[in-house]
C-alpha cells in the first residue's frame, strides 16, 4: 500500500456523462498530481495542486477540472465524456511542491467510456 | 523543454537472462533528477530509483542496477538474472528544477520474462 488512495478503482460510464475521481494523498503530503495514462498517449501530466492551490497545469482538457480541499484530498471532475477519455487516471502525492523527490502514486482509477 | 525517450517498446527475455532497458533524456537544466518506475500487470506505479544530475555513480540494488552517463544523456536500467515477477512496464522519468514542475515520463518499455 503506497498510502495514496484512489476511488473508485473502476468506473464505466456512457458518453456525455460526468464523473468524479477522488484521491487522498499520503499522510503529510501537501501536493497532489493527476496523470492520465492512455494506450496512445502514455503518462500525461494533467494538473497539480499544492496545499489547496493550483500550481501547475499540463495537458488538461477544458472539460476536465480538479480541486484540492482543506483536508488535502483532491477530486478530478471529467465532464461531457468521450470515448477517447477512457484511460487509467493516476493520482500521486509528494511532500513539497516540487517533483525532485519523485511522487508516490495511487493504484489508479480505470475509466471506461462506452 | 524536457523529454524522455525509451526507444524499446517491448522486450522479451527468457528467465535468468540479463536485460537492459534504455532511457535517453533531454533537458537544458544543469540540475535535474531521473527516476525509474515499474508498472506491474496490476497497474500501480512503483518507484524504483531516483538520481540527481550531480551523482554519476552507478547504483546496484539486488538484481537491479542503473548506469547514469551524462555524456550520452542516458540512464539505463539493467536487471540481472531476470525472473517472471520482473514482467512489467518500466518507465523512465525526468524532473528539472526549472520549467513545468512535474515529472516527464517516457513511453515505457514492456518487459516480458518467459519462464
Amino acid at each position: 500500500d503506497s498510502g495514496v488512495t484512489q476511488t473508485p478503482k473502476h468506473l464505466i460510464t456512457a458518453t456525455g456523462q460526468r464523473v468524479t475521481l477522488r484521491c487522498s494523498p499520503r499522510s503529510g503530503d501537501l501536493s497532489v498530481y493527476w496523470y492520465q495514462q492512455s494506450l496512445d498517449q502514455g503518462l500525461q501530466f494533467l494538473i497539480q495542486y499544492y496545499n489547496g492551490e493550483e500550481r501547475a497545469k499540463g495537458n488538461i482538457l477544458e472539460r476536465f477540472s480538479a480541486q484540492q480541499f482543506p483536508d488535502l484530498h483532491s477530486e478530478l471532475n471529467l465532464s461531457s465524456l468521450e470515448l477517447g477519455d477512457s484511460a487509467l487516471y493516476f493520482c500521486a502525492s509528494s511532500l513539497s511542491s516540487g517533483s525532485v523527490y519523485g511522487y508516490t502514486f495511487g493504484s489508479g482509477t480505470r475509466l471506461t467510456v462506452v | 523543454a524536457q523529454k524522455v525517450t525509451q526507444a524499446q517498446t517491448e522486450i522479451s527475455v527468457v528467465e535468468k537472462e540479463d536485460v537492459t532497458l534504455d532511457c535517453v533524456y533531454e533537458t537544458r537544466d544543469t540540475t535535474y533528477y531521473l527516476f525509474w518506475y515499474k508498472q506491474p500487470p496490476s497497474g500501480e506505479l512503483v518507484f524504483l530509483i531516483r538520481r540527481n544530475s550531480f551523482d554519476e555513480q552507478n547504483e546496484i540494488s539486488g538484481r537491479y542496477s542503473w548506469n547514469f552517463q551524462k555524456s550520452t544523456s542516458s540512464f539505463n536500467f539493467t536487471i540481472t538474472a531476470s525472473q517472471v515477477v520482473d514482467s512489467a512496464v518500466y518507465f523512465c522519468a525526468l524532473s528539472a528544477l526549472t520549467g513545468a514542475n512535474n515529472l516527464f515520463f517516457g513511453t515505457g518499455t514492456r518487459l516480458t520474462v518467459i519462464p
